[in-house]
């Protein structure tokens, strides 16, 4: 069936600097790309999303870009911090429906 | 937002019983979701669960085996049967909330373990 996958299992970042984090995903008639952080022993919390009609989204400290082209999702984190430390996963869903689909995660190791 | 919680958080259980987890929700919602997590890998859907109807489960998961309950707008349960070692996961529940867009509230999981 169609994924949502990334390329990089882990990524170990110095503390302060920018970190990104990479997905493919191979359903093109998804409506929105979405990313989740993952903290240890907790459930996924939302962080953003984008939909499929744009090609950047900004939020505080993170900023998704979205390739149709060549179907790559990617999420960076400005000025990582110990806090970011987690796993991240793409995901996404269709317009109308609840339903989310999930990528594999990377996890984020942050060196103070 | 949304504060779900799951009971139990955890729970080791002998093989061939079975575990009912419990999930609450502090609002009500028409549809909540429950998510497997085997070790280490990603989240993967195992059915819907609308309040009035059956359950609908995805490709791969069978009401045999979870048995899903959706009794009112804020209470849901999953069974997990007959255990399995193979059956070692965190399970989550999930809603999503109107006017939240794609963003979906998750509870904090149960981590099953079968031995």
């Amino acid at each position: 069936g169609e994924s949502v996958g990334l390329h990089l299992p882990t990524l170990s970042v110095q503390e302060g600097d920018n970190s990104i984090i990479n997905c493919a995903y191979s359903n093109s008639a998804s409506d929105y790309f979405i990313w989740y952080k993952q903290e240890s022993g907790k459930g996924p919390q939302f962080i953003i999303d984008i939909r499929s009609n744009m090609d950047k989204r900004q939020g505080q400290r993170v900023t998704v870009l979205l390739n149709k082209t060549v179907k790559h999702l990617s999420l960076q984190i400005a000025a990582t911090q110990p806090g970011d430390s987690a796993v991240y996963f793409c995901a996404e869903n269709m317009a109308g429906y609840q339903k989310v689909t999930f990528g594999t995660g990377t996890k984020l190791q942050v060196i103070p | 937002s949304a504060v779900i919680s799951q009971k139990p958080s955890r729970d080791i259980c002998q093989r061939g019983t079975s575990l009912t987890i419990q999930c609450q929700v502090d609002s009500q919602v028409t549809m909540m979701f429950w998510y497997r997590q085997q070790p280490g890998q990603s989240l993967t859907l195992i059915a819907t669960a609308n309040q009035g109807s059956e359950a609908t489960y995805e490709s791969g998961f069978v009401i045999d085996k979870f048995p899903i309950s959706r009794p009112n707008l804020t209470f849901s349960t999953l069974t997990v049967s007959n255990m399995s070692p193979e059956d070692s996961s965190i399970y989550l529940c999930s809603v999503a909330l109107p006017n939240y867009g794609t963003e979906a509230f998750f509870g904090q999981g149960t981590r099953l373990t079968v031995v």
